[in-house]
């Protein structure tokens, strides 16, 4: 079974710039999560889907990203425009169930200069 | 709302040594708990859960984790490390009945030395 599949690997832009984000979760995974690693944190989750509605967007900046999940399957992150602050690596998550199964890909490691 | 404490960001020890990382967490509702561990440039993997029933869970390679309710702790341990178990752990609730989001704690960097 593949694993949770993301890119690019490493991105990096300067301030102000607009970058995204893709990630294909695992086939059959209704639900996928998108989290904020910053550098010495633990992973913070932005935004939640269940197929393609969204459950939980409560820690999404909205006014500086955007997600969306065509379809219920593919998603992408957006941010636009970035800041220094948004320096970290995105992780996408999928899950079937049980609770807590959640599957991650490798991440993308975003760098804002 | 929930928040997870690992109260150690780095743990050296040597080789064949056993080991514990501390967790604890804070939720004004019963949780589910989980052990996350981080290899250098991969993705998070589950190592261990829990849901319900025995407190004492176990992952399949040796390491195990006690949930103690009066404690809020869920530590992690294992009698004798190896290399290969460097990485970084996590440590993380998701309420019960909600909508099955992690909260994770800052991690933990074990780094086993020869």
């Amino acid at each position: 079974e593949a694993g949770v599949a993301q890119s690019p690997r490493y991105k990096i832009i300067e301030k102000r710039q607009s970058v995204a984000f893709w990630c294909n979760p695992i086939s059959g995974h209704a639900t996928l999560y998108w989290y904020q690693q910053i550098l010495g944190q633990g992973p913070k989750l932005l935004i939640q889907f269940q197929n393609n509605g969204v459950v939980d967007d409560s820690q999404l900046p909205k006014d500086r990203f955007s997600a969306e999940r065509l379809k219920g399957v593919d998603s992408t992150l957006k941010i636009q425009p970035a800041k220094l602050e948004d320096s970290a690596v995105y992780l996408c998550a999928s899950s079937r169930g049980p609770v807590g199964e959640q599957y991650f890909g490798p991440g993308t490691r975003l760098t804002v200069t | 709302a929930q928040s997870v404490t690992q109260l150690d960001s780095q743990v050296p020890v040597f080789e064949e040594a056993p080991v514990e990382l501390r967790c604890n967490y804070s939720s004004s509702v019963s949780v589910y708990l989980f052990w996350y561990v981080q290899y250098p440039n991969q993705g998070l993997q589950l190592l261990l859960k829990y849901l319900s029933g025995s407190t004492l869970v176990e992952s399949i390679n040796g390491f195990e984790a006690e949930f103690n309710k009066s404690q809020t702790s869920f530590h992690l341990r294992k009698p004798s490390v190896h290399i290969s178990d460097t990485a970084e752990y996590f440590c993380a609730v998701s309420p019960q009945g909600g909508s099955e989001k992690l909260v994770f704690g800052k991690g933990t960097k074990l780094t086993v030395n020869p």
